[in-house]
């Protein structure tokens, strides 16, 4: 059975930084391009970026390239997602999910991450 | 970026069909692939993949589910509907990086 399991979110202060981890089993974690999405409360998904199987190529949607890392340990079938300068705008339930040419076809639960003083 | 609109909302009757549109700002298509999916998100539920490439059935989706389109159009059809499928749904490109989603489209019972 494959399984996406998100773990790290919780309360931050602005201004900090937060590192979320994707734990991957039942599947060939190598294989597979990785992706990050999240939604903000009462909003629609947003993606984040992606990382390719050996980490050579890394995208990121270009309002988020300069506050968050994507990376990924193949060793560990775990995918990271670095969170820095963290803002209300932030505060959302972050996701992962392994890509494909036919779109994300696995998704973890989330895990919520809020921004608050 | 290749922005994807959708309606926000669609009302409809259990038995009918919905079709639910995506239209994209440039075409996603690269030769015979249309490089539009579709997702199913419930409250609290992350989303799950629906229809890929525009309108490959994903494993273990029931057949009442369809999806068409090329270029810059795709359609989204849930016919008959049934009560499990009120949803939000969301279709997403994956032409180039970034990758981006529709706003989605809230199926609501009439």
């Amino acid at each position: 059975e494959v399984k996406l399991v998100e773990s790290g979110g919780g309360l931050v202060q602005p201004g900090r930084s937060l590192k979320l981890s994707c734990a991957a089993s039942g599947f060939n974690f190598n294989d597979y391009w990785m992706g990050w999405v999240r939604q903000a409360p009462g909003k629609g998904l947003e993606w984040i970026g992606e990382i390719n199987k050996d980490s050579s190529t890394i995208n990121y949607t270009p309002s988020l390239k300069d506050k968050f890392t994507i990376s990924r340990d193949n060793a560990q079938n775990t995918l990271y997602l670095q969170m820095s300068k963290l803002g209300s705008e932030d505060t959302a339930i972050y996701y992962c999910a392994s890509e494909t040419s036919g779109g994300m076809d696995y998704w973890g639960q989330g895990v919520m991450v809020t921004v608050s003083s | 970026d290749i922005v994807l609109t959708q309606s926000p909302a669609l009302a409809v009757s259990l038995g009918q069909r919905a079709t639910i549109s995506c239209r994209a700002s440039q075409s996603v298509s690269i030769s015979r692939y249309n490089l539009m999916h579709w997702y199913q998100q419930k409250p609290g539920q992350q989303p799950k993949l629906l229809i890929y490439r525009a309108s490959n059935l994903a494993s273990g989706i029931p057949a009442r589910f369809s999806g068409s389109g090329s270029g810059t159009d795709f359609t989204l059809t849930i016919n008959p509907v049934q009560a499990d499928d009120i949803a939000t749904y969301y279709c997403q490109q994956s032409r180039e990086s970034p990758l981006t989603f529709g706003g989605g489209t809230k199926l609501e019972l009439k």
